[in-house]
């Protein structure tokens, strides 16, 4: 069965600092793997995705994953965060071909201090 | 990108009554939904599958008779739950897929439904 691991549960940072949040994954065949974003008391928002190609995403609003097969992993980047980022960030991981489901998981609270 | 709704977005009741969540897919046919709950500070926990028309798959631990979920149309699929109690306090989050994300799992998620019983 699928499982992900997000190593740190908060990630405090100063503002324009780079941040990295962990992702690793487990899964006996191939993956598409996505990161979310939910504000406060809100539905998540989709982040970036790897389905196939290119291993490195980059989202529109400058951050990027990196799919990493060997390590098992799917670590979210940003060079400078803004205050605005502070935000729950989810992994999510979901088994490739047919109707599966996206297993999620725990969250990093990303919290961008002045 | 794909656009899902969720309504109501808070609601208060008494233990004992039944509250139902809607959830709809504005722009595209989703022929799949999840029900997701969340605890506070806590991940999303899959509570189950619906497909359009059939009957809904649900994870282990989670009650069908309690929760009960109803898709009849590709546009909207709804979540009741029976005879609440406090412990079914929580934030409800529904998501859809449509015929896009078949393959690649993506889902679009609903603004979230925070049920709170006295």
């Amino acid at each position: 069965a699928q499982s992900v691991t997000q190593l740190d549960s908060q990630v405090p940072v100063f503002e324009e600092a780079p941040v990295e949040l962990r992702c690793n994954y487990s899964s006996s065949v191939s993956v598409y793997l996505f990161w979310y974003v939910q504000y406060p008391n809100q539905g998540l928002q989709l982040l970036l995705k790897y389905l196939s190609g290119s291993t490195l995403v980059e989202s529109i609003n400058g951050f990027e994953a990196e799919f990493n097969k060997s390590q098992t992993s799917f670590h979210l980047r940003k060079p400078s965060v803004h205050i605005s980022d502070t935000a729950e960030y989810f992994c999510a991981v979901s088994e490739s071909g047919g109707y599966n489901k996206l297993i999620f998981g725990a969250g990093t609270r990303l919290a961008v201090h002045p | 990108g794909a656009v899902v709704s969720q309504h109501p977005s808070r609601v208060i009741c008494k233990s004992g009554t039944s509250v139902k969540i809607e959830c709809r897919s504005l722009d595209f046919q989703a022929t799949t939904m999840f029900w997701y709950r969340q605890f506070p500070k806590q991940s999303l926990m899959l509570m189950a599958t619906s497909n359009e028309g059939s009957k809904a798959t649900y994870e282990q631990g989670v009650e069908k008779d309690k929760f009960l979920i109803n898709h009849a149309s590709l546009t909207l699929s709804t979540l009741t739950v029976t005879s609440a109690h406090p412990e079914d306090s929580s934030f409800y989050i529904c998501s859809a897929r449509g015929l896009a994300g078949l393959n690649t799992g993506e889902l679009f998620f609903g603004e979230g439904s925070r049920l709170t019983v006295l």
